[in-house]
């Protein structure tokens, strides 16, 4: 069986910070996606990618920039962090005859 | 564009009751497929049923859901509540006609079990 990583598990940052998170998975995947997850709004999309080198922004992706370098890795960085915010990052990928499988995700603390 | 509502919050219920979350949806797809995430505490979401066939019942670790098109809806429902249920509960869309995997996800519901 495939696993997703992500790392770090916990980021605490300072505001104005440029803050990345890294993904990674082992289920030779095409697609990866980054939510964020906020109580009461569910997970909303950030940015997704379809394949190596491919970006395709989700309905919140202002603030956040992505890259998938290669088809396994696919980071998300926060470009200034807001201060006192605090979410929960997931990443999760799938292909065409599988569901998401998500990653165990990032907390972020911004103080 | 598709949507997923899930009305209730949160949900609280003591051990051995009966279990429904509600989830409807909208697509002007034909063939959209439904899924029911569960999210432990400090775990990954998992996939819990999935489905596409209408008025066909679903069921998977006592849980089970009916995709009923006529009314777009995909409620989860479970027998008698156990402590262990307690946890984050999403309702989830994706239209695979489209050759899109991007699911769209309701805002969740937690579901409470105390003793």
């Amino acid at each position: 069986g495939g696993i997703i990583t992500q790392t770090p598990k916990f980021l605490i940052g300072q505001e104005g910070q440029k803050l990345t998170l890294k993904c990674q998975q082992n289920f030779n995947h095409d697609t990866m996606y980054w939510y964020r997850q906020d109580s009461g709004k569910g997970l909303r999309l950030i940015y997704y990618s379809i394949t190596e080198n491919d970006l395709q922004k989700g309905d919140l992706s202002e603030g956040y920039d992505a890259s998938r370098e290669k088809k396994s890795s696919f980071s998300l960085t926060v470009t200034s962090a807001q201060k006192n915010e605090m979410a929960v990052f997931l990443c999760a990928s799938t292909d065409r005859d599988s569901d998401y499988t998500f990653g165990s995700g990032t907390r972020l603390l911004v103080i | 564009g598709d949507s997923v509502t899930q009305k209730e919050g949160l949900v609280t219920l003591t051990e051995g009751l009966p279990v429904m979350l509600n989830c409807t949806y909208q697509t002007i797809y034909s063939n959209a497929f439904l899924f029911w995430y569960v999210h432990y505490l400090n775990e990954s979401p998992r996939l819990l049923l999935k489905s596409s066939t209408d008025n066909k019942r679903t069921e998977h670790q006592g849980f089970h859901a009916t995709l009923h098109k006529s009314s777009s809806s995909f409620h989860l429902q479970k027998s008698s509540a156990q402590l262990s249920d307690s946890a984050l509960y999403y309702c989830a869309l994706s239209d695979q006609n489209t050759g899109n995997y991007k699911y769209v996800f309701g805002a969740g519901t937690r579901l409470k079990v105390i003793a």
